[in-house]
């Protein structure tokens, strides 16, 4: 079974520059997330979806991060203009529906995103 | 709100020593604890998980249980390999108190083991 694929592996942009995430979750998971994990730091979630639908996205940056899942696969993560503190990795994960007791996340590897 | 506190590292073993790496949490409901370990350059893969006190996870010689009168998940190693190198995450969801599915972590230790 393939895992979850995510691009591009590593981005550098200029701080007040647009920059994009692409993210395939494995097929059939219903629930598909985005978390930012800062150097040193644990992954944070910044959104959650639910087939298309945003389950959860409390923690985002709403000014300048923006996300979608269209038809309920794929998922991009943008963000516009880029500040200095957004250098982080980006990691997408997702999981099936259903698995309420264990809800097991499965990580793709992730985006190193660089500002400067 | 919910959270998780680890051990800070690094921490540094010789091959088959063993290890401990401390994990305590903070939460209102009943939440599911998990471990999730990252190798260099890779996603994080799980580990190990416990949805219920008393429960002992474990995989690849790694344990932990889950302790609610502690509030912990430590997690254990008898014999550690320098393969074991990598960021180990402490992890729990509480879906009964926050509505959804998302994890909450812990900073992570990162363990180093010499040959």
């Amino acid at each position: 079974e393939a895992g979850v694929a995510q691009s591009p592996r590593y981005k550098i942009i200029e701080k007040r520059q647009s920059v994009a995430f692409w993210c395939n979750p494995i097929s059939g998971h219903a629930t598909l997330y985005w978390y930012q994990q800062i150097l040193g730091q644990g992954p944070k979630l910044l959104i959650q979806f639910q087939n298309n639908g945003v389950v959860d996205d409390s923690q985002l940056p709403k000014d300048r991060f923006s996300a979608e899942r269209l038809k309920g696969v794929d998922s991009t993560l943008k963000i516009q203009p880029a500040k200095l503190e957004d250098s982080a990795v980006y990691l997408c994960a997702s999981s099936p529906q259903g698995l309420a007791a264990y809800n097991e996340q499965f990580f793709g590897p992730g985006t190193r995103l660089t500002v400067l | 709100g919910n959270s998780v506190t680890q051990m800070e590292g690094p921490v540094t073993l010789s091959e088959e020593a063993f290890l401990t790496i401390n994990c305590t949490y903070t939460a209102t409901g009943y939440p599911s604890l998990f471990w999730y370990v990252q190798y260099p350059g890779e996603g994080l893969q799980l580990l190990l998980k416990a949805t219920k006190a008393d429960d002992k996870g474990s995989n690849k010689g790694f344990e932990a249980t889950y302790r609610k009168e502690t509030t912990s998940f430590h997690l254990e190693k008898g014999s550690v390999q320098v393969s074991d190198s990598a960021v180990y995450f402490c992890a729990l969801s509480d879906p009964r108190t926050s509505g959804t599915y998302k994890y909450i972590f812990g900073t992570g230790t990162r363990l180093k083991v010499l040959a």
